[in-house]
């Protein structure tokens, strides 16, 4: 069955680099587009970028300057990193698959940004 | 970017009413090649990930109970609950699936009396 499993640390320090994997299961990352949405605590959703099925990517472009999506399709893998993290940067990421709308979604999980 | 204006904020309801919920488009979200209106709603209950319910304006997903019907087309579309359950207390969302930067309402919060 398709799944979706975000990982990476709970806490960043500001200014610092988040890294998260999402390890995908039941499908292609050469089929299927993976997407990034991210929700701070007790608000709504951001859509952050995706890495499409031929390998291309896309950003919102308020994130753009900071954000990285890369992949690694042996390992069923899609990778975010952004830089100069902010406290307004906490919240839970969502990886996500696309097909049409977000039919799959990981768990998600939680980031702080806190010295 | 489309502006996604997603109302009310919040509603509580008892068990068993009708519930309505809106979303109004910045511009329409209908495509005319195919004349398919390219919103989708999802339900997020607390301390979940959300879940699709309903594609392309007024399509059931997979599994998602036949009291959830999505209408509307261009700007303005609406999600509509027949006879509310305890189970649907959640977070509700609509996004505009028809360009990017993908956007979303900023969603309104179910309550059960």
């Amino acid at each position: 069955q398709v799944q979706l499993k975000e990982s990476g640390p709970g806490l960043v320090q500001p200014s610092q680099t988040l890294s998260l994997t999402c390890t995908v299961s039941g499908f292609s990352l050469t089929s299927y587009n993976v997407h990034w949405v991210r929700q701070p605590p007790g608000k709504g959703l951001e859509w952050m970028g995706r890495m499409r099925y031929n390998g291309d990517t896309s950003y919102n472009s308020a994130l753009k300057s900071r954000l990285s999506i890369s992949r690694d399709t042996s390992k069923n893998q899609v990778f975010l990193k952004m830089n100069s993290l902010q406290t307004d940067d906490t919240g839970t990421y969502y990886c996500t698959r696309r097909a049409g709308p977000f039919d799959y979604w990981g768990q998600g999980v939680m980031v702080t940004v806190s010295s | 970017d489309i502006l996604i204006n997603q109302s009310p904020a919040s509603l509580t309801v008892s068990a068993g009413e009708k519930v309505t919920m809106s979303c109004k488009s910045s511009q329409s979200l209908l495509y005319s090649e195919n004349n398919q209106d390219y919103l989708a709603w999802y339900q997020q209950k607390p301390g979940q990930f959300p879940k699709l319910l309903i594609y392309g304006a007024s399509n059931r997903h997979t599994g998602v109970p036949d009291r959830f019907t999505g209408s509307g087309s261009g700007t303005d579309f609406t999600l509509t609950i027949s006879s509310v359950q305890a189970e649907d207390l959640a977070d509700y969302y609509c996004e505009q699936t028809y360009s990017y930067p993908l956007t979303f309402g900023s969603g309104t919060k179910l309550e059960i009396k």
